[in-house]
């Protein structure tokens, strides 16, 4: 059990062009996600924590207007990167929770590649 | 932010060596985690040691906490060459953090043949 998804795993887009990104629990209902970014060869950097119905929580320095957070249903969210620019191209990567404090599960991944 | 320090930040071993990896941190936390990361893909978790534990262990995985130190220490036993990947410790510390995980800068190992 706990397994989670992301769709697409990889997405190459024109600079400008606007990117959504799922994250789904499949085998459990998540209260809490989590979006993170992370650079080659880098660390994982939480962008934010979403809760089911409620709007998102942005990390210091993660542009909420340019990373919208969406989550609507106990098992799905999307993170949608708007007016992509080159330097948006990084890994996204999800987890997701039962409840706000208990384990992490975390989803693939997306490589996100803007030209 | 990034609070977590590991070293080294890559080793190279021969299979069937044993790999030792450390993370340090800042804060208090309530566990401390321990993940894999194969190239450009997902996490996946090793073990989690909570902050009244001082060591774990899981197959070839052994993990010890210092809370006095703040540090933590993840042995490789045996190790071979899928075992190469990069490793990320991460803290919890509910009270203060919420759910949030805070990832160390990870130690990439490699394991050759």
């Amino acid at each position: 059990g706990a397994v989670v998804s992301q769709h697409p795993s990889r997405v190459i887009c024109k600079s400008g062009t606007s990117v959504k990104i799922e994250c789904r629990s499949l085998d459990f209902q998540a209260t809490t996600m989590f979006w993170y970014r992370q650079f080659p060869k880098k660390s994982l950097m939480l962008m934010a924590t979403s809760n089911e119905g409620s709007k998102a929580t942005y990390e210091q320095g993660v542009e909420k207007d340019k990373f919208l957070i969406n989550h609507a249903s106990l098992t799905l969210s999307t993170l949608t990167v708007t007016s992509a620019h080159p330097e948006d191209s990084s890994f996204y990567i999800c987890s997701a929770s039962k409840e706000s404090y208990n384990e992490q599960f975390f989803g693939p991944g997306t490589r996100l590649t803007v030209l | 932010s990034q609070q977590g320090e590991e070293d080294p930040q890559a080793l190279s071993i021969q299979e069937g060596e044993n790999a030792t990896m450390n993370c340090s941190y800042k804060t208090s936390i309530n566990n401390l985690q321990w993940y894999r990361q194969n190239s450009g893909r997902g996490l996946v978790h090793l073990i989690l040691i909570r902050s009244n534990e001082r060591e774990k262990h899981s197959g070839r995985l052994r993990v010890t906490l210092d809370t006095s130190k703040k540090s933590s220490s993840l042995l490789i036993t045996a190790s071979r060459a899928a075992d190469t990947a990069s490793y990320f410790c991460a803290t919890a510390d509910y009270y203060n953090q919420g759910g949030k995980l805070i990832f160390g800068q990870g130690t990439e190992l490699s394991v050759k043949p």
